[in-house]
C-alpha cells in the first residue's frame, strides 16, 4: 500500500521558485503520479501528472527520479494567487481510485 | 451543466438524523467519486462508481454510509444516524473514464465545490 508523505506547509515570496517534494513508496510499476491544487471553499483541480523523469506544462513542472519513490512539483516564479494547498496523489492498492496525500499549504507573501 | 454540481452547499443536522447529499457529474463522465475532507485534513476516498460496474466501496468508514448512482448520472451519498465525527466537507468528482486506466495515465478529476456537513 502506497504511503504518501509531503510537508505540511511551505512559505515563499513572490517571484521565487517553489519546490514541493512528495514521498510515495511502493507505488505500482505502471502508476502515474498526479498533483492537484485546492483553494479555500473549492474542490481540488488538476495541475500535472507524470510517470518518470520530467514533465512540464504551462503551470508547473514535475520531476520524478528513476526509483519513482518521490516526486517534486516545481512552481516557477510564484505569485500571491498561488497560495493554496497542493496535493500529491497516487492510485490506491486496488487501482480503482486516486489517494490524496495530506497536502502542503503554500503561503506566498509579497 | 458546465461543471460538477453538489447540493446542498451547506447542511446542518442533529446527531442521529439521516442526511442525503447529491452530486450531478459533468455530462458524459462515466466515473464518479466521493471524497471526504475533515477540517485541516486531506481528502479521504469514500466510494467510486464506474458505468454499470459494481462500485468500489472500500473507503466507506462504516455501514452508516451508503451511496447510489442512478442511471449512470446523479449520485446520492446517504449518511444514516449521523454522528459529530461525520462533520466534514463531502466532495464529489467525475471523470471521463476511470481515474486510473489500467494503472496507466490517470484521467483528470473534476470536483464540485462540496457540501459542508455540520452535525450538532
Amino acid at each position: 500500500l502506497a504511503k504518501i508523505t509531503q510537508p505540511i506547509s511551505m512559505d515563499s515570496y513572490e517571484g521565487q521558485e517553489v519546490n514541493i517534494t512528495c514521498s510515495h513508496n511502493n507505488i505500482a510499476t505502471n502508476d502515474y503520479i498526479t498533483w492537484y491544487q485546492q483553494f479555500p471553499s473549492q474542490g481540488p483541480r488538476f495541475i500535472i501528472q507524470g510517470y518518470k523523469t520530467k514533465v512540464t506544462n504551462e503551470v508547473a513542472s514535475l520531476f520524478i527520479p528513476a526509483d519513482r519513490k518521490s516526486s517534486t512539483l516545481s512552481l516557477p516564479r510564484v505569485s500571491l494567487s498561488d497560495t493554496a494547498v497542493y496535493y500529491c496523489l497516487v492510485p490506491n492498492q486496488a487501482g480503482t481510485a486516486l489517494i490524496f496525500g495530506k497536502g502542503t499549504t503554500l503561503s506566498v507573501s509579497s | 451543466g458546465a461543471g460538477v454540481s453538489q447540493s446542498p452547499s451547506n447542511k446542518v443536522t442533529e446527531k442521529g438524523k439521516d442526511v442525503e447529499l447529491r452530486c450531478d457529474p459533468i455530462s458524459g463522465h462515466t466515473a464518479l467519486y466521493w471524497y471526504r475532507q475533515s477540517l485541516g485534513q486531506g481528502l479521504e476516498f469514500l466510494i467510486y462508481f464506474q458505468g454499470n460496474s459494481a462500485p468500489d466501496k472500500s473507503g466507506l468508514p462504516s455501514d452508516r454510509f451508503s451511496a447510489e448512482r442512478t442511471g449512470g448520472s446523479v449520485s446520492t451519498l446517504t449518511i444514516q444516524r449521523t454522528q459529530q465525527e461525520d462533520s466534514a466537507v463531502y466532495l464529489c468528482a467525475s471523470s471521463l473514464a476511470p481515474s486510473i486506466g489500467g494503472r496507466g495515465e490517470n484521467e483528470k478529476l473534476f470536483f464540485g465545490s462540496g457540501t459542508q456537513l455540520s452535525v450538532l
